[in-house]
């Protein structure tokens, strides 16, 4: 059974840059049945896709988000990250690590990122 | 860009009714469609892919039914325990979550 766990600084200051890894057990990110991605969900607000990948092709991100955001991946430890640049206010969410062939099957417990000024 | 209109954003309804709640698509996604459910502090949990493939261990009085641009999803008989936010997802092209329908307490 795959595992998520989300990890990172929960207080990001603005203009700075968000950062957050993703630790995977039980599975591993060179999987080609899967997508791995990262969703946010803003206080108040729905979900938010912020980008994926999948292990034979390309990643992809929330246009809304392009130029900002970057994920990567290290498969020699079997973690992905997430960077966000110039975060504001806005961008205080809880973050989840997630993974599924297309619908989501397994997503972390989240994180909570505060921005602050 | 695929756009999810879900409807209501809101659903106040009594133990035991049925309730049903709607997403649109701004174009087909054929049956790429997923529903989820939420409950304050907790991660979303899937119910439903392929727009009416039930995830194993859902009750049945959950269902999905809809392709192309119409979805729905349907609870037969409210229980306590159905009391959250339930967002569509579609993932024919990248994803897109729909605003999400909280259902309270009627």
């Amino acid at each position: 059974q795959v595992q998520l766990q989300e990890s990172g600084p929960g207080l990001v200051k603005s203009s700075e840059t968000l950062s957050l890894t993703c630790s995977v057990s039980g599975g591993s990110i060179r999987s080609s049945s899967s997508y791995w991605a990262w969703i946010r969900r803003a206080p108040g607000k729905g979900l938010e896709w912020i980008g994926s990948f999948h292990n034979t092709a390309n990643t992809y991100y929330n246009p809304s988000l392009q130029g900002r955001v970057t994920i990567t991946k290290d498969t020699s430890k079997n973690q992905f990250s997430l960077k966000l640049g110039s975060a504001t206010a806005a961008d205080t969410a809880a973050y989840f690590c997630v993974t599924g062939p297309g619908e989501i099957d397994v997503w972390g417990h989240g994180t909570l990122v505060t921005v602050y000024s | 860009d695929i756009q999810m209109t879900q409807s209501p954003s809101t659903l106040s309804a009594s133990v035991g009714e049925r309730i049903t709640i709607t997403c649109r698509a701004s174009q087909s996604i054929g049956r790429w469609l997923a529903w989820y459910q939420e409950k304050p502090g907790k991660a979303p949990k899937l119910l439903i892919s392929k727009a009416s493939t039930l995830v194993s261990g859902v009750p049945s009085r959950f269902s999905g039914r809809g392709s192309g641009t119409e979805f729905s999803l349907t609870i037969t008989s409210l229980q306590p325990d159905d009391y959250a936010t339930y967002y569509c997802q579609q993932y024919s092209s990248y994803w897109t979550f729909g605003q999400g329908t909280k259902v309270e307490i009627k």
